[in-house]
């Protein structure tokens, strides 16, 4: 079956630093992927997806992704934090092994904390 | 164009109590996702469903939940004879088609407290 395991629950960066959200998947079909953002009380925001074609992939706010299916990893990173980057960062998978392919899965999530 | 919307935004029942979240896809959408999410975990899939029909069940608990998308409103997910552990966030999602590499259009939640 499909997993997501994103390594770190919660991540701390200096504003201006570099960040790094780490999400390796699970899959027996070429995956397609996904990074949202939650803001507290929000709903989920795509930030950027891999479906095929280039596997470094370039999304909204400055963050980009790639995908690497030697290492079964897609990494979120952005060059440098803002103060309006805290919020929590979750990857995702859609289930196409099951056929169910409408639907994501998603890993536990990191929260993002951004000090001056 | 209005995003998804969902209503209550935040919804307390006692428990036994009967709990019904609402959610109006955005314009021009007819698929429908719903997803739990409990507190300090990420989202879990529940239903998918598209105008009238529901096509992926799987993640619905066998008891006491129920969804609809009907022809004309809102889809609504009903929750019968509420627990302590239905405490969540429930978001629902829409999408233009089918397929995985749609995007997904997340509502703003609906927090349910069981008390």
């Amino acid at each position: 079956a499909q997993s997501v395991t994103q390594l770190g629950s919660h991540v701390s960066v200096s504003e201006g630093a570099l960040v790094l959200l780490r999400c390796n998947y699970s899959s027996s079909v070429p995956p397609y992927l996904f990074w949202y953002v939650q803001y507290p009380n929000q709903g989920l925001q795509l930030l950027l997806k891999y479906t095929t074609g280039a596997t470094l992939v370039k999304g909204i706010n400055g963050f980009e992704a790639e995908f690497k299916k030697s290492e079964t990893s897609f990494h979120l990173t952005k060059p440098s934090a803002h103060m309006s980057d805290a919020a929590e960062y979750f990857c995702a998978v859609s289930d196409r092994e099951s056929g169910g392919y409408n639907k994501l899965i998603f890993g536990a999530g990191t929260r993002l904390a951004v000090h001056p | 164009n209005a995003g998804v919307m969902q209503n209550p935004r935040h919804l307390v029942r006692r428990r036994g109590q009967e709990a019904r979240l609402r959610c109006s896809p955005m314009k021009g959408h007819s698929h429908v996702y719903w997803y739990r999410q409990l507190p300090e975990e990420g989202l879990k899939f529940m239903v998918y469903l598209q105008k009238e029909n529901i096509i992926d069940e799987s993640g619905m608990p066998k008891e006491r939940f129920s969804a609809e998308f009907p022809k004309e409103g809102p889809s609504i997910l009903r929750i019968q004879q509420v627990v302590r552990g239905d405490s969540a966030a429930y978001f629902c999602a829409s999408s233009p088609a089918s397929g995985g590499d749609n995007e997904q259009f997340f509502g703003p939640g609906t927090r349910l407290t069981v008390l």
